[in-house]
């Protein structure tokens, strides 16, 4: 299986800072991965896919890089309603794996 | 726009079975996977697998394999997931999703006896 290393697992940030999340995959998926935002007590919701194309809908505050093992989600100016756990996912190779999540909380 | 609607929360003894069901309103799978994810309480996503409707084909992940099964009732848009066996580690909210952007809004499954 493909392992998704995030990092790092907790965040403390305040409104307005620059927020970069990270993913490794273990061995190469191309482009082949989501970023996902999940609140408590909701569905997730993605806001990347094809690792830096923006979901319909998604503020461009929310950008994604990579390519190949390496990919970022990077937060441009952190607001009130992205406090939130974020999780990337590769759907290159079965069985899918997501990364093992990344709180975003308030400082 | 595609909508996926749950079943509700369940409550089983271990060793027993859970079918959990999602229904497509406003439109259908078409020929769209539907995947199943999993999450217990207070830990990350986990994928299970997946069902094409429309030709009823599935993907199991290893650690589920032989313990899950997924169906679908085209005539009802309806996609299923049948966990048995269960024991307390399969407590869990269990979600649907369709091209991964629409989501079920999840079934709590509690496994105690």
């Amino acid at each position: 299986d493909i392992q998704m290393t995030q990092s790092p697992s907790s965040l403390s940030a305040s409104v307005g800072d620059r927020v970069t999340i990270t993913c490794r995959a273990s061995q190469d998926i191309r482009n082949e991965l989501g970023w996902f935002q999940q609140k408590p007590g909701k569905a997730p919701k993605r806001l990347i896919y094809a690792a830096s194309s923006l979901q319909s809908g998604v503020p461009s505050r929310f950008s994604g890089t990579g390519s190949g093992t390496e990919f970022t989600l990077t937060i441009s100016s952190l607001q009130s309603e992205d406090f939130a756990t974020y999780y990337c996912l590769q759907h290159n190779t079965d069985p899918w794996t997501f990364g093992q999540g990344t709180t975003v909380e308030i400082k | 726009q595609v909508q996926l609607v749950q079943s509700g929360a369940e409550v089983k003894k271990p060793g027993s079975s859970v079918k959990v069901s999602c229904t497509a309103s406003g439109g259908t799978f078409n020929s769209y996977a539907v995947n199943w994810v999993r999450q217990a309480p207070g830990l990350g996503l986990e994928w299970m697998g997946r069902i094409i409707p429309i030709f009823g084909t599935t993907y199991y992940a290893q650690r589920f394999q032989g313990r899950v099964t997924f169906t679908a009732d085209k005539s009802t848009s309806t996609a299923y997931m049948e966990l048995t066996s269960l024991t307390s580690e399969d407590t869990a909210i269990y979600f649907c999703a369709c091209l991964l952007d629409y989501w079920g809004q999840g079934s709590l499954v509690t496994v105690s006896s």
